[in-house]
């Protein structure tokens, strides 16, 4: 099972929106809306920030949203804060009953 | 409050084995199936396993399938991974997470890191 792909960085200035790309096969992303995604600031342990692709657990801001379009799912943060700043990893159910993550994506708020 | 709390994690030397527990309190332990994910140094976060709210199923990733053994004990409201045939690669703090939903792992223990070296 190979990793999901995302871009390495993205970047964005405060009150910017930006969108992180999580791009699978038909053997995961593309066959299941069960599509998470992870925020992990150094030395910590990851934080749900969306899952089912497009669901917000409480206690996230509504700036972040996700959605999905064929193999490809997508992480949107809107209103950039400087708080932001942190690895975005998504995570996607597979045809095998495994899970698989992506790559990671750096988010640099300029 | 929910809590997870990994320990075992050491300085290994390479084909040599370790066990991995991860204690879970706050909530019903035998109603959640669990994941342990890894995260090798620098590196982005890795899949590892999950076994089932009864422990009757277990998954692997491919890199540790056949050397790795996911299990539970709910009489100790514990999970395990037992670690077999460590490579280098398998360096990593190793995390336990609490499944709520298939990739919707709403709890994380703060890792326990391993270390294969000769």
């Amino acid at each position: 099972q190979s990793a999901l792909t995302q871009p390495a960085s993205v970047s964005g200035s405060p009150g910017q929106s930006i969108t992180i790309s999580c791009t699978g096969t038909t053997s995961d992303v593309g066959n299941y809306n069960y599509v998470s995604w992870y925020q992990q600031h150094p030395g910590k342990a990851p934080r749900l920030m969306i899952y089912d692709v497009t669901n917000r657990p409480s206690g996230v801001s509504n700036r972040f949203s996700g959605s999905k379009s064929g193999n490809t799912a997508s992480l949107t943060i809107s209103g950039l804060q400087a708080e932001d700043e942190a690895d975005y990893y998504c995570i996607s159910y597979t045809t095998s009953s495994t899970r698989v993550f992506g790559g990671g994506t750096k988010l640099t708020v300029l | 409050q929910v809590q997870l709390v990994e320990s075992g994690g050491g300085v290994v030397q390479p084909g040599r084995s370790l066990r991995l527990s991860c204690a879970a309190s706050g909530f019903t332990f035998s109603r959640n199936a669990m994941h342990w994910v890894r995260q090798a140094p620098g590196k982005g976060l890795e899949w590892v396993a999950v076994i089932a709210y009864d422990g009757s199923t277990q998954y692997y990733g491919d890199s540790v399938r056949g050397r790795f053994t996911i299990s539970r004990d709910t009489s100790k409201n514990t999970l395990y991974l037992q670690l077999n045939g460590l490579r280098p690669e398998d360096t990593a703090v190793y995390y336990c997470a609490k499944e709520e939903g298939t990739t919707r792992f709403d709890y994380w223990g703060q890792g326990t890191l391993v270390i294969v070296s000769s």
